[in-house]
């Protein structure tokens, strides 16, 4: 069975310019989560989805994010415009529905620049 | 404020030695509590996960210890191997919430 995956692995867009990013989670998992990893600091929770709800989204940095999961499948992240600050590492998640204390599969992340 | 700490960035090893990667939270609320390894160039992908309410999972090589009383959680991985070598983030869940709040990361070197 496939994991989490993410388009693309990296993205290289200039200051101004909107980069959107892909995440498809493991067939079945009702929830998805975004993360971001910044200069090698901890990662941080962006939001939760639900199926196609958004649970919380305590964690977007601005409304220069939007995040979508039309169909509750697979997640954009769409950065417009994006700033310098935005670089790092984004990992998306899946795991299980109904389930509260179980772990998390994480995507093999795509690493954004932005110059 | 990091409600998850991890004050070690980096650790190196002998092969076949224990490794013991801490981390420590200031939320009490925290009832959950995992390990991730991660490789470069990949995602996290978990280790093991603890209980509030136990204050010790093994799984072969790693076993975790939690004391509430000092918020405090350890890895041990016995004996370790040079794959073991990774970045090891501690992560928290409240239980009213799903997200992970992870620490900075310590790098492990495992060397022979």
């Amino acid at each position: 069975e496939a994991g989490v995956t993410q388009f693309p692995s990296h993205s290289v867009i200039e200051k101004g310019q909107t980069v959107t990013l892909r995440c498809d989670p493991i067939s079945g998992h009702d929830n998805l989560y975004w993360y971001r990893r910044v200069m090698g600091k901890e990662i941080k929770f962006l939001l939760h989805f639900v199926k196609e709800s958004k649970q919380d989204e305590s964690g977007m940095p601005n409304n220069r994010f939007l995040a979508e999961r039309t169909g509750g499948t697979y997640s954009t992240l769409k950065v417009q415009p994006a700033e310098l600050e935005d670089s790092g590492v984004y990992f998306c998640a899946s795991s299980q529905p109904g389930t509260v204390n179980t772990e998390a599969f994480f995507g093999q992340g795509t690493r954004l620049t932005v110059v | 404020d990091q409600q998850v700490k991890q004050n070690s960035p980096s650790l190196s090893v002998q092969e076949g030695r224990i490794s013991i990667l801490n981390c420590d939270y200031t939320n009490s609320m925290f009832d959950y509590f995992l390990w991730y390894k991660k490789y470069p160039a990949e995602g996290p992908t978990f280790l093991i996960s603890i209980s509030s309410i136990k204050d010790k999972n093994e799984d072969g090589r790693f076993t975790v210890f939690l004391n509430k009383s000092a918020k405090h959680l350890s890895l041990h991985i016995v004996p370790s191997q040079p794959g073991d070598s990774a970045v090891y983030f501690c992560a928290a869940k409240d239980g009213g919430y799903n997200k992970l709040i992870f620490g900075a990361g310590t790098r492990l070197a495992v060397h022979p």
